[in-house]
């Protein structure tokens, strides 16, 4: 059984720029949630997908958006990158849409310059 | 008001000892409680969940419940260098089944 796979690793964006994160669920998790953990604070929700519909959404701005295949993969898009949106974003699975079990991922580091 | 609220720390304690880490939350109608350890640079793991008041005991590990008083706590016993890390609360909002509320942990360090 895998875990919960994020690419990449690292990212350095410029402002105003837009970045795509990926997100391979864990095998049988059928929902994604996506967090934002900025330095010293702990996560953030910015929203869930279930069954590729988007389920919930946190105090996020619409130029944070997402998708979920068909395979339950997801993607975070954020658009027009600001300096504050320097974080770990973290996906997190879990078997449903209740918040038990979630398993997150490692993590993606994005710097923002 | 935040709405889970943890000490900063750190919270120092020696190797051996219990170390006790505190949580309260602000919805009344949560339901279901977590705590996550976060060691430096790496992403959040789950320890513990608890649902009901009262204690729920793991390995080393002890969670503890009191919905009336909007408090959930983690007792860690015999702790261990390896325990140092940040621990993270997270609690799912009443109506919301869909995400977890963090706090902004509280960092341990074990020294020997």
């Amino acid at each position: 059984e895998t875990g919960v796979t994020q690419s990449p690793t690292h990212l350095i964006k410029t402002r105003g720029q837009q970045v795509t994160l990926r997100c391979s669920s864990q095998s049988g998790h059928n929902t994604v949630s996506w967090y934002q953990q900025a330095l010293g604070q702990g996560p953030q929700f910015i929203f869930q997908y279930y069954r590729e519909e988007e389920n919930g959404r946190g105090n996020f701005p619409p130029r944070f958006s997402g998708l979920q295949f068909p395979n339950y993969s997801s993607e975070l898009n954020v658009n027009a990158l600001e300096l504050d949106d320097s974080a770990l974003y973290l996906c997190a699975s879990s078997p449903d849409r209740q918040g038990y079990g979630y398993t997150f991922g490692s993590g993606t580091r994005l710097t923002v310059v | 008001q935040k709405e889970v609220e943890q000490n900063s720390g750190p919270l120092s304690v020696p190797e051996g000892a219990i170390a006790s880490l505190n949580c309260t939350y602000s919805d009344r109608g949560s339901q279901s409680f977590f705590w996550y350890r976060q060691y430096s640079g790496k992403s959040p793991e789950l320890i513990m969940f608890i649902y009901s008041n009262g204690d729920k005991e793991d390995g080393r590990f002890t969670a503890q419940l009191n919905k009336a008083s909007q408090y959930v706590s983690l007792l860690i016993r015999d702790s261990q260098p390896s325990d140092s890390a940040t621990y993270l609360c997270a609690v799912v909002p009443s109506g919301g089944y869909n995400k977890l509320i963090f706090g902004a942990g509280t960092r341990l360090a074990v020294h020997p």
